[in-house]
């Protein structure tokens, strides 16, 4: 099955700086890479996804990048903030979405004021 | 967006009861739905999926007789934990896709079960 990986697993940065987080899979027919922000007792909320067809995608301050050959893509928050700091969650799944999440073990993001 | 909703959002059971766990999708059908469990500080480990009308697809290292699922209709699966032990403790998350190509899945808000 599909298996992934996240680095780092706690992450502090200074308010403003960047924040980048990575993820490899092991499945190469995984094709759709959410990415979900997590708070303390409640449901992880999607903040950015990209699908297999992609190799970049933006909001506003977050962005993803997605590498099929190496298998690995990453989330890349800018200008953060103090309502940044949270859990990060990556997630690789099949059918764009409509079937199983496989997620990777989490980050906890510290913005430092 | 589409809403799934999930009931009770807290639930406290003695060891050795059973206690069921709704999910529901409040404004689409949902075929499939997935139920994850979450150990404190972990992530999300997929337990099973649900489908509609057919049985549920257990993971790996999931026992089907203890936790049973239950989708009765195109808006509500249920996950019943039965013969609970502390061990059981856990936040229970589950999720729908809306479904077609490039929608994203839905999560209810989660059930905290503590067994004591």
């Amino acid at each position: 099955g599909e298996n992934v990986e996240q680095h780092p697993s706690t992450l502090s940065v200074q308010e403003g700086d960047s924040a980048v987080i990575k993820c490899t899979y092991s499945d190469s027919a995984s094709n759709y890479f959410p990415w979900y922000k997590q708070e303390l007792g409640k449901r992880p909320q999607l903040i950015i996804d990209i699908r297999s067809n992609v190799g970049e995608k933006k909001d506003q301050r977050i962005a993803v990048t997605l590498n099929k050959t190496a298998k690995h893509f990453s989330l890349h928050i800018t200008e953060t903030q103090p309502e940044d700091s949270a859990v990060y969650f990556c997630a690789a799944g099949f059918n764009f979405g409509n079937e199983k999440l496989t997620f990777g073990t989490g980050t906890r993001l510290t913005i430092i004021p | 967006g589409a809403v799934v909703s999930q009931h009770p959002s807290r639930v406290i059971c003695k060891s050795g009861t059973s206690v069921k766990i709704e999910c529901r999708s409040l404004d689409f059908q949902a075929t499939t739905m997935f139920w994850y469990r979450q150990f404190p500080k972990q992530s999300l480990m997929l337990m099973a999926t649900s489908n509609e009308g057919s049985k549920a697809t257990y993971e790996q290292g999931v026992e089907k007789d203890k936790f049973l699922i239950n989708h009765a209709s195109l808006t509500l699966s249920t996950l019943t934990v039965t013969s609970a032990h502390p061990e059981d403790s856990s936040f229970y998350i589950c999720s729908a896709p809306l479904g077609g190509a490039g929608r994203e899945q839905y999560f209810g808000p989660g059930t905290r079960l503590t067994v004591t």
